[in-house]
């Protein structure tokens, strides 16, 4: 299987500020790679595919890049609604993906 | 507008069995593989289970293999998970989702259910 390695696994910021978050795949998976946000008590949401295409609808603060075995999510200036835990998802082998364990974006 | 609205999660003792449900809605069901995936109390998420849009392929997690099975009824728009000798370690929230496909392959789920809550424990 591969392992997908999230870091950090939190992270407190501020309004306006700039978050990255990485994610490391334990063999290379190309640009199969699927960022998602999900909130407390709600289902994830498509954020990003492909490393690097942004879902419709998702803001344009969003926006991921890597390939290979490295990948980030990085959100420009956070907002209120941005609060949330992030996680990655390898496609490299769908539909036998894995998540990583996932990054808690914090208020400050 | 797409929906998928699971149902069937409660509290059984362990060796129990259960069987989920997936209503879908929105979308042209047979044409899209649809997957279980799961999230234990406060951790992350889990794939378990994925079948084709034709039902002729099936694919399990290791955690789940034999004890589990996926299937779906075309005719009737809805995904099942039964799940059988269930574990204290099978206690998550378990949602149903869709397969994305983009002109790179399938990327992952793009609609998500609300999840229902499968515990196990005496």
């Amino acid at each position: 299987d591969i392992q997908m390695t999230q870091s950090p696994s939190s992270v407190s910021a501020s309004l306006g500020d700039r978050v990255t978050i990485t994610c490391r795949a334990s063999q290379g998976i190309s640009s199969y790679l699927t960022w998602y946000q999900q909130k407390p008590g709600k289902a994830p949401k498509l954020l990003i595919y492909a490393a690097s295409t942004l879902q419709s609808g998702v803001p344009s603060r969003f926006s991921g890049s890597g390939s290979g075995t490295d990948f980030t999510l990085t959100i420009s200036s956070l907002q209120p609604e941005d609060f949330a835990t992030y996680y990655c998802q390898q496609a490299n082998n769908f539909p036998r993906v894995t998540f990583g364990g996932g990054t808690k974006v914090e208020i400050k | 507008e797409v929906q998928l609205l699971e149902s069937g999660g409660g509290l059984v003792q362990p060796g129990g069995s259960l069987r989920l449900s997936c209503p879908a809605s929105g979308f042209t069901f047979s044409n899209y593989a649809m997957s279980w995936v799961r999230q234990a109390p406060g951790m992350g998420l889990e794939w378990v289970s994925t079948i084709s849009g034709g039902a002729t392929s099936t694919f399990y997690a290791d955690s789940v293999k034999g004890r589990f099975t996926i299937s779906r009824d075309n005719s009737k728009n809805a995904l099942y998970l039964q799940m059988n000798s269930l574990r204290a370690e099978d206690t998550a929230v378990y949602y149903c989702a869709k397969a994305y496909m983009t002109t790179t392959g399938t990327v992952g789920f793009d609609y998500w259910g609300q999840g229902t809550l499968v515990t196990v424990s005496s």
